[in-house]
């Protein structure tokens, strides 16, 4: 199975900061890379897919980027409503497998 | 605009069977993949299986395989999950998702709200 490796496990951040989350595969996945937030007690929602396109809806402040085994989740202003937990899966080979999850928590 | 609601979840005994819903509208659900993933208590997220638009193509995850079955009605724009010998550590929020390709291999767009699986005794 590909292992997904995402660091840090957690960060503190403050409003306006820019925040980025790395993700490492255990083997090459192309671009096959989605990332998802959650929020406490909600169903995860998707942000970004083929590594660095967004899904319909999710504003531009969030970007993605890699390709290989590195990747990598920017947040370029954090607002309140971002403080969340955020996961990459990769869909490249089965069984599709998530990172640990970084939770963003308000310094 | 896409919906997907779960259903069946509740408290069993572990040994026993159960059967989830997933109801979707809002798209042609014929024409898409569609994705089971769980959560554990407290955990991070688990893929369980997917299914491609027409049924045809399954995948598990090692944890469920030759116990859980996943299947679809695409007459009733409905998704399943048959599990049976549940565990302990069946224990989840079980999440119905959907892909955005016909054969469930580009990735999830849409979930749905989950629905809570608990084995115990």
């Amino acid at each position: 199975d590909i292992q997904m490796t995402q660091s840090p496990s957690s960060l503190s951040a403050s409003v306006g900061d820019r925040v980025t989350i790395t993700c490492r595969a255990s083997q090459g996945i192309s671009n096959y890379l989605a990332w998802f937030q959650q929020k406490p007690g909600k169903a995860p929602k998707s942000l970004i897919y083929a590594a660095s396109s967004l899904q319909s809806g999710v504003p531009s402040k969030f970007s993605g980027s890699g390709s290989g085994t590195d990747f990598t989740l920017t947040i370029s202003s954090l607002q309140p409503e971002d403080f969340a937990t955020y996961y990459c899966q990769q869909y490249d080979t089965y069984p599709l497998t998530f990172g640990g999850g970084t939770k963003v928590e308000f310094k | 605009q896409v919906q997907l609601v779960e259903s069946g979840g509740g408290v069993v005994q572990p040994g026993r069977s159960l059967r989830l819903s997933c109801a979707a509208s809002g798209f042609i659900f014929s024409t898409y993949g569609m994705h089971w993933v769980r959560q554990a208590p407290g955990k991070g997220l688990e893929w369980v299986a997917v299914i491609s638009y027409d049924g045809s193509n399954k995948y598990y995850a090692d944890s469920v395989k030759g116990r859980f079955t996943i299947s679809r009605d695409n007459s009733k724009n409905t998704l399943y999950l048959q599990m049976n010998s549940l565990r302990a550590e069946d224990t989840a929020v079980y999440y119905c998702a959907k892909d955005q390709n016909y054969g469930g291999n580009l990735g999830i767009d849409f979930w749905g709200q989950g629905t809570l699986v608990t084995a115990s005794s």
